[in-house]
């Protein structure tokens, strides 16, 4: 069964940095591009990075360009996003997702 | 960016009854592999989305064959047979063919 568990999230102040993990299992984690997805409070979907299966091609939401960088470990079967200057407008829940499988999500507020 | 248009924004229904949902894309779906990345959503309340249909028309795992998707190019439906309670939530539909990756803003089904 596939299972992708996000963690790292909490509350940061404004400008400061926050590194997301998510901890994949059930597949074959190398054989599979990755995706970061987020969701503001009450709002909407929001595709914020995806990354390739061997890390060659990468690309993000013009939102956090330049912020937020999406990485992988493929020996550790694990997917991360290191967010930094953050936003009021960053504060949502982030999921990571892999085609039809999604995670539970983790919560990122920043506020001061 | 591919600006994906869903109608309506929200839908009261009547379990057993039967509902379609509207998806156009500001420019054609279909990739140079000739597949149209062009996919269906549900986020229950408080859940995780789930993905029903994949490349237009293909039943994702488990997804009861009462949603079916239909549509080419910009123009896209999704259409539920008698819902059932357990149906209701937000769909979203979601374009992957061309980065940014983008949704539509969600029509909400709610119980008449």
């Amino acid at each position: 069964e596939v299972q992708l568990v996000e963690s790292g999230g909490g509350l940061v102040q404004p400008g400061r940095s926050l590194k997301l993990s998510c901890l994949a299992s059930g597949f074959t984690f190398s054989n599979y591009g990755m995706n970061w997805i987020r969701q503001a409070p009450g709002k909407g979907l929001e595709w914020v990075a995806s990354i390739s299966s061997s890390s060659s091609y990468i690309y993000y939401a013009d939102t956090v360009k330049g912020r937020f960088t999406i990485s992988r470990d493929n020996a550790k079967n694990t997917l991360y996003l290191q967010m930094t200057s953050l936003r009021s407008e960053d504060t949502a829940l982030y999921y990571c997702a892999r085609g039809g499988h999604w995670g539970q999500g983790v919560m990122v507020t920043v506020s001061s | 960016d591919v600006v994906m248009t869903q109608t309506p924004p929200s839908l009261s229904v009547a379990i057993g009854q039967s509902v379609s949902i509207s998806c156009k894309s500001s420019q054609s779906l279909v990739y140079s592999d000739g597949k149209t990345y062009l996919h269906w959503l549900l986020q229950s309340p408080g859940r995780s989305p789930k993905r029903l249909i994949y490349q237009v028309s293909n039943l994702g795992s488990g997804v009861p064959d009462r949603f079916s998707g239909t549509g080419s190019q910009k123009d896209f439906t999704l259409k539920i047979s008698r819902v059932e309670a357990e149906d209701l939530g937000v769909y979203y539909c979601a374009q992957t063919t061309h980065f940014p990756y983008t949704f539509g803003a969600g029509t909400k089904l709610e119980l008449k």
